[in-house]
C-alpha cells in the first residue's frame, strides 16, 4: 500500500514568493495533519482535518499560512508571502480516526523548505 | 510549555544490549501514547503505542511501559541492533471528540547502537 505522499521533497525559493506544499493521504484515512519540524520547536502540529473539514488550526503561525482539503485524497499547505523563518521540514500525516478508538498517524517523508 | 519531555537528547548502546528510552508528560488528560522512529530525510515511522488502560505493551523486540502515577513512559528495545540507530520521538494525545487529535511530540532522543 502506498503511504502518505508529499510533494515536492525539496523547495528552495526567495522570500516573498508563494509556496504550495501538497499531500496525498493514505487511501481510506479520514484525518489529515500538517506538522512543521524545526530545530528550535521540534515537531509541532499546524492544522488537522477530519473528513475534509478543518478541526483545529490553532497551530497555524499566522495569516500567511493557509491549508485546504478539497477532497479526501488531497491537501495543500500554502505560505504567502514566504519568509526566511518559514524554513523547516513540513510533514503531512494521516490516520483512520474514529470517535472511540486510537489509531496511529502515518507520516509522509516531508518537504524540506528553504526560504532565501 | 513542553507537555511531553524527552530529557535525554542522545543515547549510545552496545549492540545486543537493552536500549531504554524515557519520556515524561505533564498533561493528565493524555490517555494514548506512541513511539515513533525517524531516520534522516524520512518521516517519522510509527513503532508502538499504549493506551492508558494498560501499563505494558509488547511487540517483538519493542516494549512500552506506562507509569500513570509518575506520568512516565519508557521504550525498551532488546536486543538492540544497528538498524535501530535513529531518532525516537515520544508522542501523546487525549481522547476528546475524536480518536487521536492533536498529537503532542517530545523533542526526540537520538539512539546510536554501537556494533
Amino acid at each position: 500500500d502506498a503511504g502518505v505522499i508529499q510533494s515536492p521533497r525539496h523547495e528552495v525559493t526567495e522570500m516573498g514568493q508563494e509556496v504550495t506544499l501538497r499531500c496525498k493521504p493514505i487511501s481510506g484515512h479520514n484525518s489529515l495533519f500538517w506538522y512543521r519540524q524545526t530545530m528550535m520547536r521540534g515537531l509541532e502540529l499546524l492544522i488537522y482535518f477530519n473528513n475534509n473539514v478543518p478541526i483545529d488550526d490553532s497551530g497555524m503561525p499566522e495569516d500567511r499560512f493557509s491549508a485546504k482539503m478539497p477532497n479526501a485524497s488531497f491537501s495543500t499547505l500554502k505560505i504567502q508571502p514566504s519568509e526566511p523563518r518559514d524554513s523547516a521540514v513540513y510533514f503531512c500525516a494521516s490516520s483512520s480516526e474514529t470517535e472511540y478508538s486510537n489509531q496511529p498517524q502515518h507520516f509522509g517523508d516531508g518537504t524540506r523548505l528553504s526560504i532565501l | 510549555d513542553q507537555q511531553v519531555k524527552q530529557n535525554s537528547p542522545s543515547l549510545s548502546v552496545q549492540e545486543g544490549r537493552i536500549s531504554i528510552l524515557n519520556c515524561d508528560y505533564t498533561n493528565s488528560m493524555f490517555d494514548y501514547f506512541l513511539w515513533y522512529k525517524k531516520y534522516p530525510a524520512e518521516g517519522p515511522t510509527f513503532l508502538i503505542s499504549i493506551s492508558s488502560i494498560k501499563d505494558k505493551n509488547e511487540d517483538g523486540r519493542f516494549t512500552v511501559f506506562l507509569n500513570k502515577s509518575a506520568k512516565h513512559l519508557s521504550l525498551h528495545i532488546v536486543p538492540s541492533q544497528p538498524g535501530d540507530s535513529a531518532v525516537y520521538f515520544c508522542a501523546a494525545s487525549a481522547l476528546l471528540n475524536f480518536g487521536n487529535e492533536k498529537l503532542t511530540f517530545g523533542t526526540g532522543t537520538r539512539l546510536t547502537i554501537i556494533p
